[in-house]
């Protein structure tokens, strides 16, 4: 299985700031790398597929970028509506696995 | 506008057996692989079960693979989860998605809980 190492577990941003969580897999994933919010009591979204490439309706301060084993996900400009957990997951091959998350807060 | 509704989730003691049901709208739904995903209380994403437009081929974690069985009927835009020899580790929300290969999993229901206690 490919394991997927995401951090940081957790994460306090100032509104306006840019914060950046990384996940690393155990093997190449050519790609195949999915980001998504979950907020609070709701279901997760997609944000992200494919490392870089905005979902619809995405906010243009969410981007993806990486290669191989290291991907990261940034968003420019933190803002309230931003809280919430991250997760990264790899489409590579079965299993599909995900990262931990990361818990951003506003500070 | 897609939509996904899980039903079936509750209560259920160790070793018995639950079906989950999911029921799709606003595309369609048998040009789409689907999955179920879980996340247990105050825990991460995972994985579940995939199963193929027409059904002839799924995919299973090793953690549920021989309890667990993924099932749809196009005709009805219907995606099921038979669950069976369920133990407490099974307690969580069980989600269903549409899953979109190599690109993720791009719509999400609102889940349902699996409780599994004696």
């Amino acid at each position: 299985d490919i394991q997927m190492t995401q951090s940081p577990a957790s994460l306090s941003a100032s509104l306006g700031e840019t914060v950046s969580i990384e996940c690393l897999t155990s093997e190449g994933i050519s790609n195949d790398l999915a980001w998504y919010q979950q907020k609070s009591g709701k279901s997760p979204q997609l944000l992200i597929y494919t490392t870089s490439r905005l979902q619809d309706g995405v906010p243009s301060r969410f981007s993806g970028s990486g290669s191989g084993t290291r991907y990261s996900l940034k968003i420019s400009g933190m803002q309230p509506e931003d809280e919430g957990d991250y997760f990264c997951q790899q489409s590579y091959k079965y299993p599909l696995t995900f990262g931990s998350g990361t818990k951003l807060e506003i500070k | 506008e897609v939509q996904l509704v899980e039903s079936g989730g509750g209560l259920v003691q160790p070793g018995r057996s639950l079906k989950l049901s999911c029921a799709a709208s606003g595309f369609t739904f048998s040009n789409f692989y689907m999955a179920w995903v879980r996340q247990a209380p105050k825990e991460g994403l995972e994985w579940v079960a995939t199963i193929s437009t027409h059904g002839t081929t799924t995919y299973y974690p090793d953690s549920v693979r021989g309890r667990f069985t993924i099932s749809r009927n196009n005709a009805k835009s219907s995606l099921y989860l038979q669950m069976s020899s369920l133990k407490p580790e099974d307690t969580a929300t069980y989600y269903c998605s549409r899953h979109e290969t190599r690109m993720g999993l791009d719509y999400w229901g609102q889940g349902v809980m699996v409780t599994v206690s004696s």
